[in-house]
Order: structure tokens, then C-alpha cells, then sequence
């Protein structure tokens, strides 16, 4: 059983670069999120697809953040021209569907940015 | 809007000591409740939750209580082991749009032997 996985786990770039995070949820998982973590945070929600489906962005995701998950399965979490204030772990969790509200979310280990 | 408010840390204990980690929270309707882990160099799990009040979710000899009267949550273990030293974070579910968790800022937990 494979769990949430992220790459590249860390990525370091200068200020004005684009990057680009991957996540492969759990097989079985129609749901996907994305959260920012900085130093001594807790997580921050990003964004969230339902299979393909981006359902909800956060104020949080400006336009230079864009992200995809074109066939349901894997997702990408693009950022252009970043800013160090983007400096941050990125998780991705997964879940699977429930009607309940008692949904877990599954995290993979995260993928930090850190700009130069 | 939601919100969680935890206990700052780091929390330091001895092994055997008793743990208490302080969580309260803000939000509308019934949200569900929860108290993720994260071990050094791991991705956040799950610890254990709560959906209504006065449930009791329990896990690793881990207890926490939904308080609706006093909108808490609190962690507890009665003799923690080293192998306890994470960060904790306590996080809510909002009751009419599940797909969004709000946590709180984590609480670091060292456990000296």
C-alpha cells in the first residue's frame, strides 16, 4: 500500500523562477488537496479537486499558483515568478470519498521551497 | 470564520509524565474534530478524531473529548514514551463545506527518557 507521494521534496530556486510540485495520491482516492505549511504554522488549505474537478480555490492561491489533476489521478501545483514569500512546505493529502463529515485526510511528507 | 487555537510549545516531559496539549476551537454548526501527528521527518497521520459532541476518540493510549460547551478538544495520555516526541496539531472539518480542515499552529512534544 503506497501512501500520498510528493516531489521533488525540496526545491530551491531564485526569486522571478517558475516551479512545479507533483503529487500521487492514494490509488483508490477521488480526492485531492493542497495545503501550505511555513515555519511554525499549521497547514493553510490551498485548493481541492474532486477527481478532475477543481471544486475550491483559497484566497490564499493568487494568480501566479495554478494547479491541475487533468486525469483524475496525479496532480501538479505550478508557481510563476515566485517570491520568497512563497517560501513553504507543500503538502498534498488525499481522501476518499465520504457522505459523512468525518472525512481523514492522508499527507504525503511535503515538498519545500525555498527562494533565493 | 473556523478557527483552531492550540498550546504553544515545545512541551517538555520526562517519560511516564502526564500529557495534557490544550486545544480550543471558533466555528459554526458541528464540525468534526481531529488531532493529526507528525513524526521527525514524516508526513502529518492522523492521531484520532471525534464528529459530534461528547464523543471520545482515543489512539496509541491517546484520549481526546469533543466539548461543545466549551468549543474544546484537548489531548491527553496518562505516561508518554519517548517514542511520543512529534508535533501535534489539532484541526477542525467545517461542518457545511467537509472538504476544508483548518488547523492549528502544532505543538512540539519532547519526551526525555
Amino acid at each position: 500500500d503506497t501512501g500520498v507521494s510528493q516531489n521533488p521534496r525540496h526545491k530551491i530556486t531564485k526569486r522571478g523562477q517558475n516551479v512545479t510540485f507533483r503529487c500521487d495520491p492514494i490509488s483508490e482516492h477521488n480526492r485531492l488537496y493542497w495545503y501550505r505549511q511555513t515555519l511554525g504554522q499549521g497547514p493553510e488549505f490551498l485548493t481541492y479537486f474532486q477527481n478532475e474537478a477543481q471544486l475550491e480555490k483559497s484566497r490564499l492561491l493568487s494568480d501566479r499558483f495554478s494547479a491541475e489533476r487533468p486525469k483524475g489521478s496525479f496532480s501538479t501545483l505550478e508557481i510563476q515568478r515566485t517570491e520568497q514569500g512563497d517560501s513553504a512546505m507543500y503538502l498534498c493529502a488525499s481522501s476518499p470519498f465520504t457522505a459523512a463529515n468525518t472525512g481523514e485526510l492522508f499527507f504525503g511528507e511535503g515538498s519545500r521551497l525555498t527562494v533565493l | 470564520g473556523d478557527s483552531v487555537t492550540q498550546m504553544e510549545g515545545p512541551v517538555t516531559l520526562s517519560e511516564e509524565a502526564f500529557l495534557t496539549i490544550n486545544c480550543t476551537y471558533t466555528a459554526t454548526g458541528y464540525p468534526s474534530l481531529f488531532w493529526y501527528v507528525q513524526y521527525p521527518g514524516e508526513g502529518l497521520q492522523l492521531l484520532l478524531k471525534a464528529t459530534k459532541a461528547d464523543d471520545k476518540g482515543s489512539n496509541k493510549g491517546f484520549e481526546a473529548t469533543y466539548r461543545k460547551e466549551t468549543t474544546s478538544f484537548h489531548l491527553e495520555k496518562g505516561s508518554v514514551q519517548v517514542s511520543d516526541s512529534a508535533v501535534y496539531f489539532c484541526a477542525l472539518s467545517d461542518a457545511y463545506n467537509f472538504n476544508k480542515f483548518y488547523f492549528g499552529s502544532g505543538t512540539k512534544l519532547n519526551v526525555k527518557p
